[in-house]
């Protein structure tokens, strides 16, 4: 198994430009996120999914579109990049446990830079 | 007011001594989870242990252990025995109610194993 896999690794856009990253998870969980890292702030959440046709918004959700068309795959949209969402971003994916202790798996990370 | 609080930045420790790392949260839910993850230089996220609200006994994973003090709100990672590959960020994260499995993540601690 693959595992979460995520696509690009690196990416450098120029502010204004729009770019999708991909997720794809290969365990078959119904959850699926999308979260930032930067320095000093931990990750926060942008979007999530419960399941296929479903997104939500999560803490930072602004500027940022997502969709969940497949199970496996959980796609983030830039529409007009800014300096500001230059970050790491983490996908990650996990099943619905009965006792809440499941814990996320996530893919290695996309480290974007916005010029 | 922060969910999640990691008040040590930065943790020195000797190989093959135990450190803590400590974490308090806040939350008025009465089911909740707490996770531990690792994150190597490499930048993978690795969920180490989980501990849940109604749980009785501290959960225990290896070398790892959580110091579950429910009163206090407090919920620290011991590491025994540390050996070099423990040097990492480490992050608290807590999951509220159940559900979707939303999860809020600590800003970390960068914990450095001295030989």
């Amino acid at each position: 198994n693959a595992g979460v896999t995520q696509t690009p690794k690196f990416r450098v856009l120029k502010t204004g430009q729009s770019m999708t990253l991909l997720c794809a998870q290969d365990m078959n969980h119904e959850y699926m996120y999308w979260y930032r890292q930067d320095p000093g702030m931990g990750l926060r959440l942008i979007h999530y999914s419960v399941g296929e046709g479903t997104t939500a918004k999560g803490e930072v959700p602004d500027g940022y579109n997502v969709s969940r068309l497949k199970k496996q795959n959980f796609l983030l949209g830039l529409e007009s990049a800014a300096p500001s969402q230059t970050s790491v971003y983490f996908c990650a994916s996990s099943y619905p446990g009965h006792r809440g202790d499941n814990e996320q798996f996530f893919g290695p990370g996309t480290r974007l830079t916005v010029l | 007011a922060q969910k999640i609080t990691q008040t040590q930045p930065g943790m020195f420790v000797q190989e093959k001594e135990a450190v803590t790392l400590d974490c308090t949260y806040d939350t008025s839910d009465p089911s909740y989870g707490l996770f531990w993850y690792k994150q190597p230089s490499s930048g993978e996220m690795i969920f180490l242990i989980y501990q849940g609200s109604y749980d009785q006994q501290n959960a225990t994973e290896g070398r790892y252990s959580l110091n579950f003090q429910k009163a206090r709100k407090s919920a620290n990672l011991v590491i025994s025995a540390s050996q070099l590959g423990d040097s990492a960020m480490y992050f608290c994260a807590m999951r509220e109610g159940g559900g979707y499995q939303k999860v809020t993540f600590g800003i970390g601690t960068k914990l450095q194993v001295i030989p």
